[in-house]
């Protein structure tokens, strides 16, 4: 069964503090590794995938790195738009992802 | 625009009493799912569809039934609803290619669901 696991469950920050969010997954064969966005009263919004250890990619504010058993997403000098709930998905054998249950950022001004 | 879009976005009913949920997307996505989203647990998908003739389960199906007869159309069904399923649902879609696998999900924003 795969399984995802994201520290910490919240998260404060002033703005310009950089920091990292962590997402460790077990999962037979990863097809893929997903981080979203989630605002209040809006769905999910798709920020960076990631499919082999070793891999980064980058957006504005935000990096997102892969090793074999967990992600980062790193946020570099955060502002208070970045406050959000960060979101990891995974999948493994099957078409069914597996989420994590999330991340949520408060950046202070 | 390039959307997904959920009706209602809220609805209060009661027990017993059918209804459904519909979703729409714009985009000749081929891959469509429902999820529901609780308190603790993460999202958590019940159905997907990876065109108009597959439909298959996800990890809570119970107590859900879903239909695709058009590919921009994807309806979340409740024949009876129950208390617990009272949840914020959320409809996505994607690319699906067999060669590339999984593509990135655009979803709606979202359901509010109460049953009393």
């Amino acid at each position: 069964e795969d399984q995802v696991t994201q520290s910490p469950e919240a998260l404060r920050l002033q703005e310009g503090e950089s920091s990292s969010l962590n997402c460790s997954y077990t999962v037979s064969g990863l097809r893929g590794l997903f981080w979203y966005r989630q605002d209040p009263g809006k769905g999910p919004e798709f920020l960076f995938t990631l499919y082999s250890a070793g891999e980064e990619k980058e957006k504005e504010r935000l990096k997102a790195t892969l090793t074999k058993k967990e992600s980062f997403l790193h946020i570099t000098a955060p502002k208070p738009e970045d406050s959000a709930t960060y979101l990891c998905a995974v999948y493994g054998g099957s078409y069914i992802p597996t989420f994590g249950r999330g991340t949520s950022l408060i950046v202070h001004p | 625009e390039a959307q997904v879009t959920q009706n209602p976005r809220y609805l209060i009913t009661v027990t017993g009493k059918k209804l459904t949920v519909t979703c729409s997307q714009n985009m000749n996505h081929e891959y469509m799912s429902w999820y529901r989203q609780d308190p603790g647990l993460g999202l958590r998908q019940i159905y997907y569809s990876m065109n108009v003739e597959v439909t298959d389960k996800g990890d809570v199906p119970e107590g859900y039934k879903v239909s695709r007869k058009e590919k921009r159309n994807f309806p979340l069904i409740l024949e009876s609803p129950s208390p617990n399923q009272t949840s914020l649902y959320f409809c996505a879609s994607s690319l699906w290619s067999t060669g590339v696998g999984n593509q990135p999900q655009h979803f709606g924003d979202g359901t509010r669901l109460s049953i009393l």
